[in-house]
């Protein structure tokens, strides 16, 4: 059974950091492309970047493009997101999702929740 | 980057009834365009891809249609459990944008 385990999540200042952490299981994570995509409370879907099953390929949305940052660990299955310079409009709960080649996002976390407050 | 919009961004039908919702890419995008589903307060579920494909165990009263830059989906007969928010995506290249959503509820 595929499972994706999004953990990190917390409340962090304006200006703070923080690392989401994404546990994958019962699929090869190695060939799979992997995203984040993010949900203000209230609102729609946000993809947020993206990264290829070797890491060769990375995207971002402009509007985390220069404060945050994807990486994967193929041999620890694990996907991550340090998020810097955090602000209040990045307040949202954050999925991460995998990519199925040339298809679109089959398997989903259940979110970790990301507040930026003072 | 390629924009994509959606209408209505609410609707509120009968059980039994027709449902239709569209989804506009700004610029063509063949027919990589997925819907997905997310009830209150779940995930989102993957729907239908490659425009019209559905995904593995979704009710076939689920069907989506559409190349280029219109699409379409559809629920042929609208049940309680279909309440959700219904969002289209296009997957060709990043960014791979979401369209704002279509609410739809029983009335």
């Amino acid at each position: 059974e595929v499972q994706l385990v999004e953990s990190g999540g917390g409340l962090v200042k304006p200006g703070g950091s923080l690392r989401l952490s994404c546990a994958a299981s019962g699929f090869t994570f190695s060939s799979y492309s992997m995203n984040w995509v993010r949900q203000a409370p209230g609102k729609g879907l946000e993809w947020v970047s993206s990264i290829s099953s070797s890491s060769s390929y990375i995207y971002y949305a402009d509007s985390v493009k220069g404060r945050f940052t994807i990486s994967r660990d193929n041999a620890k299955n694990s996907l991550y997101l340090q998020m810097n310079s955090l602000r209040a409009e990045d307040t949202a709960v954050y999925y991460c999702a995998r990519k199925n080649g040339g298809n679109p996002f089959d398997y989903w976390g259940q979110g970790t929740l990301v507040t930026v407050s003072s | 980057d390629i924009q994509m919009t959606q209408s209505p961004s609410s609707l509120s039908a009968s059980v039994g009834d027709r449902v239709t919702i569209t989804c506009r890419a700004s610029q063509g995008i063949s027919n990589y365009l997925a819907w997905y589903q997310q009830k209150p307060g779940k995930v989102p579920k993957l729907l239908i891809y490659a425009a019209s494909t559905l995904q593995s165990g979704v009710p076939s009263r689920f069907s989506g249609s559409g190349s280029g830059t219109d699409f379409t989906l559809t629920i042929s007969s609208l049940q309680p459990e279909d309440v959700a928010t219904y969002y289209c995506q296009k997957y060709n290249s990043a960014p791979f944008t979401f369209g704002p959503g279509t609410k739809v509820d029983i009335k």
